[in-house]
């Protein structure tokens, strides 16, 4: 079974630029969950979409969001990029159920000059 | 906001020692707590998914217990190998993932 993949790998952006990240999940997982992993804050939680809805949301300016399709892949935005939203992206996928394992993508390095 | 402790935040050992971390997290309604591995360089790992009081799982030389009444997980290592270095992170589970900063743990051979 594939894994979670994410695309881009690296990415490096100026500010004010927006971003779209992409993200596959394993087959048959319905729910993916985005995070933000930066070395001052740890692993953030950004949002999770289930069945092309949002479930749930981490504290997290307006200027991040996501969506997720039929086929459960999701995408993750930024507008306005600042300095301090360079870090690591990670994705997340689960069956659906709260107690599920979550398997991590290899993340989106996202550089903001 | 609810916060996840981890101690010790870094830790080296010898190949063979054994050795255990910590993971704290506010004792209220939750689902379940994860135990990750994240090595450098690739993706976090999942190691255990505990949701009950006294639940104890085992994966070859690593295991973990969980309080729910006092707020705490152990993770043990025994007999530590060089390939067991890499970051811990445990994570209290709400309707969302919240994570302790990390064990880092380097096993010198």
């Amino acid at each position: 079974k594939a894994g979670v993949t994410q695309t881009p790998r690296y990415l490096i952006k100026t500010r004010g630029q927006q971003v779209t990240l992409s993200c596959s999940p394993i087959s048959g997982h319905r729910s993916v969950s985005w995070y933000q992993q930066t070395p001052g804050q740890g692993l953030q939680f950004l949002f999770e979409y289930f069945s092309e809805t949002q479930r749930n949301k981490g504290n997290f300016p307006g200027r991040f969001s996501g969506r997720q399709f039929s086929n459960s892949r999701s995408e993750m935005n930024v507008s306005t990029l600042e300095l301090g939203d360079s870090a690591l992206y990670l994705c997340a996928s689960s069956l659906d159920s709260r107690t599920d394992t979550q398997y991590f993508g290899p993340g989106t390095r996202l550089t903001v000059l | 906001i609810l916060n996840v402790e981890q101690s010790p935040q870094s830790l080296h050992v010898q190949e063979g020692d054994s050795t255990n971390f910590t993971c704290s997290f506010p004792s209220s309604n939750f689902y379940a707590l994860h135990w990750y591995r994240w090595e450098t360089a690739k993706s976090p790992e999942a190691l255990f998914v505990m949701t009950l009081n006294g639940d104890e799982k085992k994966k070859g030389r690593i295991s973990a217990t969980l309080n729910t009444k006092e707020g705490y997980s152990y993770l043990y290592i025994k007999g530590s190998q060089p390939e067991d270095s890499a970051t811990y992170l445990c994570a209290f589970d709400t309707d969302k993932l919240i994570f302790g900063t990390g064990t880092r743990l380097q096993v010198f051979p």
